[in-house]
Formats: structure tokens, sequence, C-alpha cells
């Protein structure tokens, strides 16, 4: 157990549909990932959080968006669905400074249909 | 940009096999490079890891030695079971790019009894 929780472990949707995936990081961590795993893309680095502000940005869609809250904890919104977003959504937390490695939840696996 | 690229599986090995994973990567400056493992139904689990030059990573009988002259990172046990049976990731973080992992495509693993 890594420490890191996501909820719900599996979500099944629509295409349209807006969905919010969530993220508790470890106790005392203050920067929180997202990944999206997809049978074609892989694993791809979507944004990073820390301490309530946006770090950094990967191959994240603009149907996409996160936010990082006040207790550390953060939620990935997904609008308007499309078939191709069924993947599986890692999150991950590290403390503070880039030389410490990141702790990943169990994911959570969207389906769209 | 920076890439890493790992040998495609599926490999498929006996119990106490020698196992390898090639894993080669692309990037600025010095990354530190990373195993992470998925087994079946679960997150991904840093396995080892290592920072700089010549650094070797060992855990659970798996060693990765990080070759900066060959830009290689390659993955190594010497006797395979069962339960290591997984997906394996090579994945590296530089410097340039803040904390963000940049993964491999992940080489599935079969250890037959």
């Amino acid at each position: 157990d890594s420490g890191v929780t996501q909820t719900p472990k599996h979500l099944i949707t629509a295409t349209g549909q807006r969905v919010t995936l969530r993220c508790s990081p470890r106790s005392g961590d203050l920067s929180v990932y997202w990944y999206q795993q997809s049978l074609d893309q892989g694993l791809q680095f979507l944004i990073q959080y820390y301490n309530g502000e946006e770090r950094a940005k990967g191959n994240i869609l603009e149907r996409f968006s996160a936010q990082q809250f006040p207790d550390l904890h953060s939620e990935l919104n997904l609008s308007s669905l499309e078939l191709g977003d069924s993947a599986l959504y890692f999150c991950a937390s590290s403390p503070s400074g880039t030389i410490y490695e990141q702790y990943f939840g169990p994911g959570t696996r969207l389906t769209v249909t | 940009g920076n890439s890493v690229t790992q040998m495609e599986g599926p490999v498929t090995l006996s119990e106490e096999a020698f196992l390898t994973i090639n894993c080669t990567y692309t990037a600025t400056g010095y990354p530190s490079l990373f195993w992470y493992v998925q087994y079946p139904g679960e997150g991904l689990q840093l396995l080892l890891k290592a920072t700089k030059a010549d650094d070797k990573g060992s855990n659970k009988g798996f060693e990765a030695t990080y070759r900066k002259e060959t830009t290689s990172f390659h993955l190594e046990k010497g006797s395979v079971q069962v339960s290591d049976s997984a997906v394996y990731f090579c994945a590296l973080r530089a410097m340039t790019a803040g904390n963000k992992l940049t993964f491999g495509g992940g080489t599935r693993v079969l250890v037959k009894p």
C-alpha cells in the first residue's frame, strides 16, 4: 500500500458526460501528479500540482482540468468525454523537492461507452 | 525531448530463468532513472532507481545499472519466480522537466512454473 488513495476504482459513463476523479496523497506529501495509461498512448504525464498551485503541464487536453485543495487532495475533471478517453488514470504524490520518488495510487479505470 | 524506449513484450520465461529487459533513454542533462512494476490489477510500485552515472539500483533480486555512455538502464534478475509476472516500466526524471516522469511503453513478463 503506497498510502495514495484514489476514488472511485471504476467508472463507467457515456460519451459527452463529465466525471471527477479524486486523489488523496500520502500524508505530508505536497505534490500530486496525474497520469493517464491507455493502450495506444501508454503512460503519459498529465499535470502536477504543488501545495495548491499548478506546477507543470503535460499532454493534458483542454477538456480536462485539475485542482488541488487546501487539504492537499486533488481532483481531475474530465468533460465532454469521448470513447478515446477510456483509460486508467493514476495519481501519484511526492514530498516537496525534486529528489524524491513518486508513489502511485491504485488508479481509476474509466470506461466511456 | 525526453523519451524512453524499452523492449516490447510479452516476455515468457520459465521459473528460475534469467530475465533481462532492455531500456534506453534520451534526455537533456542528467536524468534520474527508475524501474516501476505493475502487478495485475494494481498501481505502479517503484522497484529500483539510480540517480547518477554508474549507480546500481537493486531490490528484490532485481538490478539495473545507470550507463551514461550507452544511455541505458537495463533491468536484470538472475532467477525469476512466478510471482514476478507483471508489467515493468522504465522511466526517467529529467531535472529540466521538473519532477514529471517519462515512461517507456512497458514490458509484460510472464513466468511459467
